[in-house]
């Protein structure tokens, strides 16, 4: 069965610190993708990244920095100089195939990021 | 381009009753997909709707059930709510292909007393 793990449950840092937001997966898929969403208090899921399994090419996107390591099964999310409007809960997903050309997604249980002033 | 929208965005409901709760995809996404997210179990696939078929099925008993319009709004209903139904319910659309990327609405937070 497919599974993301996200070790972190919490994470506390202050302003301007960086902070690296833990993924790891488990899949038999040889083609898969790799997804990252942030949860703000309001509730809903904002897209940040999707990867698919074939580029391991690093990714940077102005604070955003994506590692992922095919090798490890890891997709690890790094936010530099954080700002306390990154204050989310941070979700990792995984594409499953449920069959013929039928996926669906399956979530990590999420990390909570506090970036206090 | 107007998100994903989901009506109501709270609802009080109590245990037997039953609930229709609405989503409207991003113009031009043809699939939506349902999720329930509680502290307890996370963010759980419900079920996909594409072109007015369920493509796809969660691991949700028969009370849940969904369907979608050709305009590709959707809706879903919950049938005899129990308290374990309490939860936040989220939607999302998407163009359609197997695997695009998924954007959800702000979700409907329902409570059963």
């Amino acid at each position: 069965a497919q599974k993301v793990t996200q070790a972190q449950t919490e994470i506390s840092v202050v302003e301007k610190e960086d902070v690296t937001l833990d993924c790891v997966y488990e899949t038999r898929d040889t083609t898969y993708y790799l997804f990252w969403y942030k949860q703000p208090p309001s509730g809903e899921l904002v897209f940040l990244i999707r990867r698919n399994s074939f580029d391991e090419q690093n990714e940077i996107s102005g604070r955003y920095s994506w590692n992922f390591q095919k090798s490890t099964s890891s997709f690890n999310f790094t936010i530099t100089a954080s700002q306390v409007v990154d204050s989310a809960v941070y979700f990792c997903a995984l594409t499953e195939n449920s069959g013929g050309s039928n996926y669906k997604l399956t979530f990590g249980k999420g990390t909570l990021l506090t970036v206090n002033p | 381009k107007a998100g994903v929208t989901q009506t109501p965005r709270y609802l009080i409901k109590t245990r037997g009753q039953q609930v229709t709760l609405s989503c409207s995809p991003i113009s031009g996404h043809r699939s939506v997909s349902w999720y329930q997210q509680t502290p307890g179990q996370g963010l759980q696939f419900l079920f996909e709707y594409f072109s007015e078929t369920q493509r796809n099925k969660g691991n949700f008993p028969g009370r849940f059930s969904g369907r979608q319009f050709s305009n590709s709004r959707s809706e879903m209903n919950v049938s005899t709510l129990e308290l374990g139904d309490s939860a936040l319910y989220l939607c999302a659309s998407s163009r359609g292909g197997p695997v695009e990327t998924q954007y959800f609405g702000p979700g409907t937070r329902l409570l059963v007393l």
